[in-house]
């Protein structure tokens, strides 16, 4: 059990906008500690798409933004396609436990 | 492009110590404003933050993993290395090495350039 919890799975219709929830607490994301989100295929590395907060690497498409506020961050994806399905992390520092951490993952379906 | 490509054993048995080689290309360990990470993925779980080593040769490790885990570099190589030792069958995972930079400053780290990964189980 992570200190940065998502929900196992979120799922929508080509098109649609689906949004994923990363909580965590006063020791990392309500301390100031930056959330970053990745995106993994089977099979395949994780791919950075949304660093400090709010940014997009080049090459990310603008159907992925970020959010946060508070001890909470959020990534929406809008315009869901089908390449969207794979898993997404969240990412931050916990100064409690001196780590970089992950949350435990986000299953995005495409239905 | 930096690419990253680990390298080691395809098995480990418990006890044993696990090391395994990164050998980085389009960049240079050397380079100051990175930090040069491990990352593992055990099956069924999330991913954990190991431990990084800056371009100097400074380490951080989870403390977690502290008592076990040794990071170092091999600047004529571009390499870095893992060692973990005592490993137990929940050591089995998926290792990455990974390049950790931050734009914001110290509370902004991320991890922008990955290797493939390699799986390394541990049994006997």
């Amino acid at each position: 059990q992570s200190v940065l919890t998502q929900p196992p799975s979120v799922s929508g219709a080509p098109g649609q906008r689906v949004t994923i929830s990363c909580t965590g607490s006063s020791s990392n994301i309500g301390a100031g500690y930056d959330v970053n989100w990745y995106q993994k295929l089977p099979g395949k590395a994780p791919k950075v798409i949304i660093f400090g907060n709010i940014n997009r690497p080049s090459g990310v498409p603008d159907r992925f933004s970020g959010s946060q506020s508070g001890t909470s961050a959020s990534l929406a994806i809008t315009g869901l396609q089908a390449e969207d399905e794979a898993e997404y992390y969240c990412q931050s520092h916990d100064s409690r436990l001196r780590a970089y951490v992950f949350g435990d993952g986000t299953k995005v379906t495409v239905l | 492009q930096v690419q990253l490509q680990e390298s080691g054993p395809g098995l480990v048995k418990p006890s044993q110590t696990l090391s395994l080689t990164c050998t980085v290309s389009g960049g240079s360990v050397s380079s100051g404003g990175y930090y040069w990470s491990w990352i593992r993925q055990r099956p069924g779980t999330g991913l954990e933050w190991m431990g990084y080593i800056s371009h100097n040769g400074g380490t951080t490790y989870n403390p977690s993993l502290k008592s076990r885990l040794s990071i170092s570099l091999d600047t004529s190589e571009n390499q870095l290395s893992l060692k973990l030792g005592s490993v137990t069958v929940a050591d089995t995972a998926v290792y990455y090495c990974v390049r950790t930079v931050s734009v914001f400053g110290v509370a902004g780290y991320y991890f922008d350039y990955w290797g493939q990964g390699t799986l390394v189980p541990v049994s006997s």
